[in-house]
């Protein structure tokens, strides 16, 4: 059955960059796109962006333009997020999610992966 | 940014009870919107995209309702499994963003 599975729990000191996998497994890695969607403690989800594995394009919020980078393996079907210049604010837990669209339809999400960023 | 709010923040209901959400865009987004289940410590789980078409193996007592900038999510008779934190996104056009969230919980 359809699954992604993210890499552990990371600690990471503020102006360092982290990158987050997301191994799938269970259906056809190039048919759809992956999202990364991040959720703060105790707040919301927030959207970060999307990459196609089948062409490598990649779509980012404007938040993170210039600091976050989207890359996929396709060997492996592992997708990941680069996100750089950290900061106590980017402490929060990162999704990534499929969906066969460009527009998030997310019909698995991966368990997710915590970040903490902290001096 | 389309601003997407929810409303109520949270409410408190009984086993049984029909429940509804409600999800207000800053602008009019169509029919591009998505409806979640999020329990905590857990991954959201799709319950409802295109604002009524109900994912595969959601059960039918969900249901989504709306166009433009108005939005319903209905749970008809609320059962154990339903308390948790509910979101509606838009994927109208990027970024796409989610409402704050309805927290439902247990009277």
């Amino acid at each position: 059955q359809e699954q992604l599975v993210q890499s552990g729990a990371e600690v990471k000191k503020p102006g360092a960059s982290v990158r987050v996998s997301c191994k799938a497994s269970g259906y056809t890695f190039t048919g759809f796109y992956i999202h990364w969607v991040r959720q703060a403690p105790g707040q919301g989800l927030e959207w970060m962006g999307w990459i196609n594995p089948y062409s490598g394009g990649t779509n980012y919020a404007q938040k993170f333009q210039g600091r976050v980078t989207m890359t996929r393996d396709t060997s492996i079907s592992t997708a990941y997020m680069e996100l750089s210049r950290l900061t106590s604010d980017d402490t929060a837990v990162y999704f990534c999610a499929r969906s066969t669209i460009a527009a998030l339809r997310g019909d698995y999400w991966g368990q997710g992966s915590l970040v903490i960023v902290s001096s | 940014d389309i601003q997407m709010t929810q409303s109520p923040s949270s409410l408190s209901a009984s086993v049984g009870d029909r429940v509804t959400i409600t999800c207000r865009a800053s602008q009019s987004i169509s029919s591009y919107l998505n409806w979640y289940q999020q329990k905590p410590g857990k991954a959201p789980k799709f319950l409802i995209y295109t604002a009524s078409t109900l994912q595969s193996g959601v059960p039918s007592r969900f249901s989504g309702s709306g166009s433009g900038t108005d939005f319903t999510l209905t749970i008809s008779s609320l059962q154990p499994e339903d308390f948790a934190t509910y979101y509606c996104q838009q994927s109208y056009n990027i970024p796409q963003t989610f409402g704050q969230g309805t927290k439902v919980e247990i009277k």
